[in-house]
Formats: C-alpha cells, structure tokens, sequence
C-alpha cells in the first residue's frame, strides 16, 4: 500500500519553541520534498531530498533545516518557530520526476 | 513572482455540467503540467498530466487542453459531480533534472446538485 505519514497532524508551539514535523513513506522513494500551503499561495517548496543526505533548498527555505538519515523518513525542522511560520506542511515523495505522492499535512499554529 | 498561475480562484456549477479551469505559465521551458485534486483536510493527489509535446490528454470525464504557443492549459471536467467539489491545482516542471513542481494557488470547485 503506497502511503506517505506525517506526524503530528496537529501541532500548536508558541513563539521561539523548536518544531519537529517528521515524515515517512513505504514505497522506497528517492525523492522526498517539504512544502507549505497557505490561502491564495499554493503550495510552496521549502526543500527538496534526492537520497540520503542529499538535500537542496527549494524556494522558501528561510527559518527550515532538514534532515533526512534514512530513504523512508525526511523532518524538518523550524528552530525558534515565528508566528509567521503558522501553515499547513506537506510532505511528499516521488521517483525520481515520476508523480509526486502527498501526505495529509500538518497543521502547524505559532502563537 | 508567480510562475504559474491559475483563474478564476473559486468555481461554481451545477450537477452535469462542464467545469473549465484555466491554468497559465510563464517559463517556455517547462514541459511537464500535472494537474492535482485536493479535498479539505487531505494532501493533494495527482488527477491527470500533460506533457508539452500533447495538445489534448483525456482520462474519463476530466480532459487537459494545452497550448503550447500561449503558454495556457486548461482543465475541463465535463459532468461534473458533487464528488468533483475540490481544489485543483495546475503544476509545471521541467521534468529531467531538478524535479521541482511549481503550483498555482488553486481553483476552488464546487458542484451543487
């Protein structure tokens, strides 16, 4: 069953306070990505992993590090999260430029 | 800058009719357009794709239209349904290389019966 995890799916911190948001997918993927979705913009790309620490920034990766130690699981993380960093995360996976598979989102909230 | 970018933001129609989604772009280079359905609360899933070297792609009821010379595509999905209430949004890469996506902000669908 080709499926994408994300944990939390709801996640509430307060300004300055560190956020963990993980990922997992089972189909062996290469390549996973981050993104956040807020009304209006789209989905936004914040990196981008092609293997095992192998990582690339994507458009929006101010404020974001990741890491990703194994192929089946990618985080990332906000150190000191902003208020402005409040949005819905996804998290995704292909092979190689194949169709990229979504999880169900995070719903981050920075108070 | 919006690279891609997609009208009208919201949509409304009746049961059994077609809905038209309208997606433009600015890169001549991209040549990869897939087109993904998103319902409230779950991740966006791939719905159809095009690539630049097709004018037209059909799967069922959902139909992408691509002109190449204006850089425009479309997404017609002919009977719609009250299960078609969605956001869709248009993507394009340049599928080889860097296998970035960039989105549109979404078209808002929805089907009244």
């Amino acid at each position: 069953d080709m499926k994408v995890t994300q944990m939390p799916r709801y996640l509430i911190k307060r300004m300055g306070e560190n956020v963990l948001l993980e990922c997992g997918q089972d189909m062996s993927h290469e390549t996973m990505y981050w993104y956040r979705q807020d009304p209006g913009l789209g989905l936004q790309l914040i990196y981008i992993s092609y293997d095992v620490d192998s990582n690339s920034e994507g458009d929006i990766p101010k404020g974001y590090r990741v890491s990703r130690k194994k192929r089946e699981h990618f985080s990332l993380i906000l150190d000191s999260a902003k208020t402005n960093q409040t949005s819905v995360y996804f998290c995704a996976s292909s092979r190689d430029w194949g169709e990229q598979y979504f999880g169900p989102g995070t719903r981050l909230t920075v108070l | 800058q919006q690279q891609v970018r997609q009208s009208p933001q919201s949509l409304t129609v009746w049961e059994g009719e077609t809905a038209i989604l309208n997606c433009s772009y600015e890169d001549s280079t991209f040549n990869y357009f897939p087109w993904y359905q998103q319902f409230p609360g779950e991740g966006p899933a791939l719905l159809i794709s095009i690539r630049s070297v097709s004018d037209k792609k059909e799967d069922g009821r959902f139909t992408i239209f691509f002109n190449k010379r204006e850089k425009k595509l479309s997404l017609h999905i002919t009977d719609s349904q009250p299960g078609d209430s969605a956001t869709y949004f248009c993507a394009a890469s340049l599928n080889t290389g860097n296998y970035k996506y960039v989105f549109g902000a979404g078209t808002r669908l929805k089907v009244i019966a």
